[in-house]
């Protein structure tokens, strides 16, 4: 059980390069977040999906494109990159605990990307 | 949309000292209310949780109290330890079957002071 993962951990990209980000989970969770956290700063939510096939917009989704093809996966992808989205980005699954219904979140280990 | 706002941004306490850290919110469907805490490097963890229906709940050195009419809940750590140093967030996510946006606050950096 591993839980959610993401791939890739690092990765530096040139202004204007496109590249995907992959989140995957094994805990059969229905609501996937993608979250950037920059230096000193907190969470903030891109873009989530609240089940297989739909997406809908976090506080600041401009710049990012997000799919739910699958219910184990959620991509976030950047068509044209740029400095400003040098950051940390963490995915997280939402779940609940049967008859607890905790709605507790969890979280991958982050990807650090840095646009040069 | 849902608001939070979490205060202190920065908090230093001498060893053993309690720390408490506040978040309001503004969505009153709000039911759950969670704490991570992020040390350096790593991902956000649960840490202490309540749901509306109580108003206070512990787990050993740490707990959490809400009140919903005022709309804020704080959590609360006593005797604290070196290892209590990190940045903790609060959410405020709207009731699950609703689904949706969960929102963190801004985080607060607790130094723990030998």
């Amino acid at each position: 059980n591993a839980g959610v993962t993401q791939t890739p951990k690092f990765r530096v990209l040139k202004t204007g390069q496109s590249m995907t980000l992959l989140c995957a989970q094994d805990m059969n969770h229905e609501y996937m977040y993608w979250y950037r956290q920059d230096p000193g700063m907190g969470l903030r939510l891109i873009h989530y999906s609240v089940g297989e096939g739909t997406t809908a917009k976090g506080e600041v989704p401009d710049g990012y494109n997000v799919s739910r093809l699958k219910k184990q996966n959620f991509l976030l992808g950047l068509e044209s990159a740029a400095p400003s989205q040098t950051s940390v980005y963490f995915c997280a699954t939402l779940g609940t605990s049967g008859a607890a219904n905790t709605d507790t979140q969890y979280f991958g280990p982050g990807t650090r990307l840095t646009v040069l | 949309g849902e608001n939070v706002e979490q205060h202190p941004s920065t908090l230093s306490v001498q060893e053993g000292d309690s720390a408490v850290i506040k978040c309001t919110y503004s969505d009153s469907a709000s039911n759950y209310f969670p704490w991570y805490k992020q040390e350096l490097g790593k991902r956000p963890q649960l840490i202490i949780d309540i749901r509306s229906n109580v108003g206070e709940k512990k787990d050993q050195r740490i707990a959490v109290t809400l009140n919903k009419t005022a709309k804020h809940f704080s959590l609360h750590i006593t005797e604290t330890q070196p290892e209590d140093s990190a940045v903790y967030f609060c959410a405020a996510p709207p009731s699950y079957s609703s689904a949706s946006k969960i929102i963190f606050g801004s985080g607060t950096r607790l130094s723990i002071r030998p």
